[in-house]
């Protein structure tokens, strides 16, 4: 499954696929972007982060993919799981080190069974 | 090592009254930071502050809204004369000293309703 962020909130796809969630972002000069996952009531919980002198960077089943051409972001998660199923934010730094972050409006993510 | 505190996680107040939400970092942590958000939105940055200094307010509104990060006790977000747009999910989030390398952690947020 694949969403296109802003436009498309609202993402479900079966468990033991892949999902891609998509992020556009605005700001060129920004240096430092995050990916974090909000379940229900609460917190933002951090996934992966990357740096703009990056493009790829792996975790534990996520990818993130950075294209600062088009300032597009992308979380991919490997064989999604019931657990995986929460609202999933961008964000990014307008300099390197600096956690006052600009949050994009997030994607719901629904694993099906 | 407890993640970063706040409290209350719930708060009603009634239109006109005062609400301070407190926030504890996490040990070893001097920079905190406030976020707001509205149902079915991203966070927006508030406020970024380190003990006894305020580093960062482009996020604050130009009244009513105070915050503080005294050198002992929480940081505390202060809302004056609260009104119905106020209610909203406040999180605080906290990191060591901004380098390369550093992410910040996020409390379970204060949930605030104004009737």
């Amino acid at each position: 499954g694949e969403s296109v962020g802003l436009h498309l909130p609202t993402l479900s796809v079966q468990e033991g696929d892949n999902s891609i969630i998509n992020c556009a972002y605005s700001n060129s000069a920004s240096d430092y972007f995050i990916w974090y996952k909000q379940e229900s009531g609460k917190g933002p919980q951090f996934i992966i982060d990357i740096r703009s002198n990056m493009d790829k960077r792996q975790g534990q089943r996520v990818t993130v993919l950075l294209n600062k051409t088009v300032k597009h972001l992308s979380l991919q998660i490997a064989a999604t799981q019931p657990g995986d199923s929460a609202v999933y934010f961008c964000a990014e730094s307008p300099r390197t080190g600096a956690n006052n972050l600009f949050f994009g409006t997030g994607t719901r993510l629904t694993v099906i069974p | 090592n407890a993640g970063v505190m706040q409290n209350p996680r719930h708060l009603v107040r009634r239109r006109g009254q005062e609400a301070r939400l407190r926030c504890s970092p996490m040990k070893g942590h001097s920079h905190v930071y406030w976020y707001r958000q509205l149902p079915e939105e991203g966070l927006k940055f508030m406020v970024y502050l380190q003990k006894e200094n305020i580093i960062d307010e482009s996020g604050m509104p130009k009244e009513r809204f105070s915050a503080e990060f005294p050198k002992e006790g929480p940081s505390i977000l202060r809302i004056q004369q609260v009104v119905r747009g106020d209610s909203a999910a406040y999180f605080c989030a906290s990191s060591p000293p901004p380098n390369r390398n550093t992410e910040a952690f996020f409390g379970q947020g204060t949930r605030l309703t104004v009737v």
